[in-house]
């Protein structure tokens, strides 16, 4: 299974953007680029995901790089409700890679307010 | 939609007891698995399955058993609990969407202790 690369942890100030990196550098062409967050004490939630193209929702941005070894989870404008773990997961579309999530340990991202 | 439901919230057992996580969802989805989080750590999959009547081992399925016989329901069964099966264990189900499975919807965890 195709495995990610982020930091440990991050620190971001209240309403500054902040960008999370994933490195993926053995990503398969059909591999999903997803995103969690987990708030403490709460089950994971999702965030976003994308295969190409760069992806926007309510939540967040997904900015994939040309070569789909690399992604950043873009927050616009970081609240202290951001304040979490937040994995990047890739995800397969073959019967037998897309059953199985594999999860790290994540980025832990702190907001200052 | 009441989402993914977990019973109990928090449990504590003794060494050799056994018992039954409940899992349930209504959102008709085709895929529930079973996840557990040891402190400071990610999520390992521990079972999941594709639809009702189909279950298979995730990386760490020993000492756990599961089955499916309805699509809404997924339980976990601990056989005989050691104090290594302390942790926090998350249910989650997704859909398909033209053969790509979509985002995970996760309950709200149960947090067990084995004494």
């Amino acid at each position: 299974d195709a495995k990610t690369t982020q930091p440990n942890s991050m620190e971001s100030n209240e309403e500054e953007p902040v960008h999370l990196p994933c490195n993926h550098s053995t990503i398969s062409g059909t591999d999903y680029i997803h995103w969690y967050r987990q708030l403490p004490s709460q089950g994971p939630e999702y965030v976003i995901h994308g295969l190409t193209s760069n992806v926007n929702n309510r939540m967040a941005s997904l900015a994939i790089a040309e070569d789909r070894k690399s992604s950043t989870l873009i927050l616009h404008r970081a609240t202290l409700r951001d304040a979490a773990v937040y994995y990047c997961i890739l995800r397969g579309t073959n019967a037998g890679n897309n059953r199985k999530l594999i999860w790290g340990l994540g980025t832990s991202l702190a907001v200052n307010p | 939609n009441a989402g993914v439901t977990q019973t109990p919230k928090f449990q504590v057992l003794k060494t050799g007891q056994s018992m039954t996580l409940q899992c349930a969802q209504d959102m008709n989805h085709e895929y529930m698995s079973w996840y557990r989080q040891d402190p400071g750590m990610g999520l390992r999959l521990i079972h999941y399955s594709v639809g009702a009547g189909i279950t298979d081992q995730g990386e760490v399925p020993n000492g756990y058993n599961v089955s499916r016989s309805t699509t809404e329901d997924f339980p976990l069964r601990l056989l005989s609990a050691a104090p290594s099966q302390t942790s926090v264990y998350f249910c989650a189900s997704s859909t398909r969407l033209a053969g790509v499975w979509n985002e995970q919807f996760f309950g709200p965890g149960t947090r067990l202790t084995v004494l």
